[in-house]
């Protein structure tokens, strides 16, 4: 079956900028959950959905960083007023239900701020 | 905090040389323990894991061994192939005090030559 999908792959904007990372968790996934991985690092959580609501937000950097998952499925990374250090692979991952600790990764979104 | 220690890289061996990359632990609960492979160009996958002590995660002919004793997950491979190339990820995952985030470790490049 279909993976863990994210658009766009690449994405390059100005300081400055608005951006929306999306991703398209496995079919039936309840839980999804967003990483961003600096170059030479592992991935560091960001947040962590159980359905619609945002169950730990606790890695997101600041307040220009949001997220939602409106219908439990797709969700979207926002990103305000990008800074150069936003600059990092986005990785979305989804798993059957919390708990199972299986996390299934998406290809991640490169995200370049010049 | 919940952290994670792994072996410096980037390491490279011969092929059927024998693979150990260390991978240590620190966690406030009892957590799971997991490997996770990054493949050239692909996103990542998981390659095994532990959920609890003394469990053995096994496969495509790696293992790690969950020792609490030692806070320990080494991952180990008796024979590499140039197949097996590739950036490997330690990570936790303490579910029992309601946190389903991954917390990871820096990564190890691994490269083997024929």
């Amino acid at each position: 079956g279909a993976g863990v999908s994210q658009t766009p792959s690449n994405k390059v904007t100005e300081k400055g900028k608005y951006v929306e990372l999306r991703c398209d968790p496995i079919s039936g996934h309840t839980a999804l959950y967003w990483y961003r991985q600096s170059l030479g690092q592992g991935p560091e959580f960001l947040i962590y959905f159980q359905g619609t609501g945002a169950a730990d937000d606790s890695g997101l950097p600041n307040d220009r960083f949001f997220a939602v998952r409106p219908e439990g499925s797709v969700s979207t990374l926002k990103i305000q007023r990008t800074e150069r250090g936003d600059s990092a692979m986005y990785l979305c991952a989804s798993s059957l239900n919390a708990g199972v600790g299986e996390q299934y990764f998406g290809p991640g979104t490169r995200l370049t701020v010049t | 905090g919940d952290s994670v220690t792994q072996m410096e890289g980037p390491v490279t061996l011969s092929e059927e040389a024998f693979l150990t990359i260390n991978c240590t632990y620190t966690a406030t609960g009892y957590p799971s323990l997991f490997w996770y492979v990054q493949y050239p160009g692909e996103g990542l996958q998981l390659l095994l894991k532990a959920t609890k002590a003394d469990d053995k995660g096994s496969n495509k002919g790696f293992e790690a061994t969950y020792r609490k004793e030692t806070t320990s997950f080494h991952l180990e491979k008796g024979s590499v192939q140039v197949s097996d190339s590739a950036v490997y990820f330690c990570a936790l995952s303490d579910i029992n005090f309601g946190n389903e985030k991954l917390t990871f470790g820096t990564g190890t490049r691994l490269t083997i030559i024929p």
